[in-house]
């Protein structure tokens, strides 16, 4: 079965905190990676894609790394804002379009 | 900024009552998907659908469930008789192509009692 799995979590941090969250995947056939975020009783937001060389966008920097499997995303002065359940998605790669999630890692920004 | 649009917001229905839960993707997009997740669960892919036709489906997608796109904005999933475990909250997503970034709908909330 392909899996996608993260830190358990919750990750609780002062505003201002630099964060950072690991996934793996199993399936080495996989060709798209993303970052979502979910808040409580919502649906998945696109937060963005990963690429290989790496992508960044504003305070979010994500990191793909193929060989070992392993998707990063990092946050940098984490604002209260960002409190959410950050949500680690690829898909199974094969012409396959469906997107297989994690379970998420739950992100606490405390004032 | 175009967005995926779902109704209702909540369903409460009766074991074997037939649901249709209802979607309009963003307009330009060529993939259109539903996936589900169970209260404190992980998102699980359902079914996606191009050119009116289903394209790729889960296990979950067993013969009780079915897509249709009746015309050229709504998407629908229809549960034929419904189950107390099919409760949970239904997101209906499209992409413009088919590996490009999915956008999800606010969701169906789909209460089976």
């Amino acid at each position: 079965r392909k899996e996608v799995e993260q830190d358990p979590g919750p990750f609780n941090v002062p505003e201002g905190a630099t964060v950072a969250f690991n996934c793996t995947y199993s399936n080495s056939a996989s060709q798209s990676f993303f970052w979502y975020r979910q808040d409580c009783r919502k649906e998945p937001k696109l937060l963005m894609s990963v690429y290989s060389s790496g992508n960044e966008d504003g305070r979010f920097t994500a990191q793909l790394n193929r060989a070992s499997q392993y998707i990063s995303l990092l946050i940098r002065d984490s604002k209260l804002s960002d409190s959410a359940t950050y949500l680690c998605v690829v898909d199974p790669g094969a012409g396959s379009y469906q997107l297989t999630f994690g379970k998420g890692t739950k992100l606490s920004v405390i004032p | 900024e175009p967005e995926v649009t779902q109704t209702p917001s909540h369903q409460v229905t009766q074991m074997g009552q037939e649901v249709i839960l209802r979607c309009v993707p963003i307009s330009n997009h060529l993939y259109f998907y539903w996936y589900r997740q169970i209260l404190g669960q992980k998102v699980e892919f359902l079914v996606s659908f191009y050119n009116n036709e289903i394209s790729e489906k889960s296990e979950i997608f067993d013969d009780q469930f079915s897509v249709e796109r009746p015309d050229g904005s709504n998407f629908t999933l229809k549960i034929r008789s419904t189950k107390l475990e099919d409760s949970a909250m239904y997101f209906c997503a499209s992409s413009a192509l088919g590996l490009y970034e999915q956008y999800f709908g606010p969701g169906t909330r789909l209460t089976v009692t």
